[in-house]
């Protein structure tokens, strides 16, 4: 079945670029997605992507698509302490599908 | 900016007893879903609602499973007999309308069943 892989832990200084990473393995998913969820919060939709662009960027957000090799990244630019939380990857095969999510990456940023 | 909202934020309930989630949707959207996440676990979709019916649900979402949308604004999730398991966050979230078809969160409700 349909299966979203993330690496579980990133640690980054203040200031640095964050690069999380995603992999997926169906090839029919025409949406990605990045949700960030804070200790104790919901899950925030940071940005997203179609199937058919290989890069989009919002302010300190570029999302990174290699369809190929069914990678995703998101890059989080001047890193801040704000931005701890974790950042769950998730795709879905139609525009209303249901969600497919990672476990999801703790990123941990140290002043 | 309109949101997702969830009753209660966390569910203290005893194994075989019947619990009801709600989840008031943002108001012009059109698709409803409940997730739930079990602690330290991804989060798995249970199933999604549009039109006043079920479009799609997992094999988590049985028979001891139930939605509703008894009214224009709420969305329900009804678990008949809680069994241990079932004690995770659960999740609902809406799309579609002129938002377009990201999906949209709750915060969330804690169900622990003991």
């Amino acid at each position: 079945g349909e299966d979203v892989e993330q690496s579980l832990f990133l640690s980054v200084r203040e200031g640095d670029s964050s690069v999380i990473n995603c992999t997926y393995t169906d090839s029919s998913s025409t949406y990605l997605y990045w949700y960030k969820q804070e200790p104790g919060a919901g899950l925030q939709l940071l940005t997203y992507i179609f199937s058919n662009m290989d890069m989009k960027q919002d302010q300190r957000l570029t999302v990174l698509l290699n369809k190929k090799d069914k990678h995703l990244s998101l890059r989080i630019a001047d890193t801040q302490t704000g931005d701890s939380a974790i950042y769950f990857c998730a795709e879905s095969e139609g525009s209303q599908g249901n969600l497919i999510f990672g476990k999801g990456t703790k990123l941990s940023v140290k002043p | 900016e309109p949101e997702v909202t969830q009753t209660p934020s966390h569910q203290v309930t005893q194994m075989g007893q019947e619990v009801i989630l709600r989840c008031v949707p943002i108001s012009n959207h059109l698709y409803f879903y409940w997730y739930r996440q079990i602690l330290g676990q991804k989060v798995e979709f249970l199933v999604s609602f549009y039109n006043n019916e079920i479009s799609e649900k997992s094999e988590i979402f049985d028979d001891q499973f139930s939605v509703e949308r008894p009214d224009g604004s709420n969305f329900t999730l009804k678990i008949r007999s809680t069994k241990l398991e079932d004690s995770a966050m659960y999740f609902c979230a809406s799309s579609g309308g002129t938002s377009g078809y990201e999906q949209y969160f709750g915060p969330g409700t804690r169900l622990t069943v003991t």
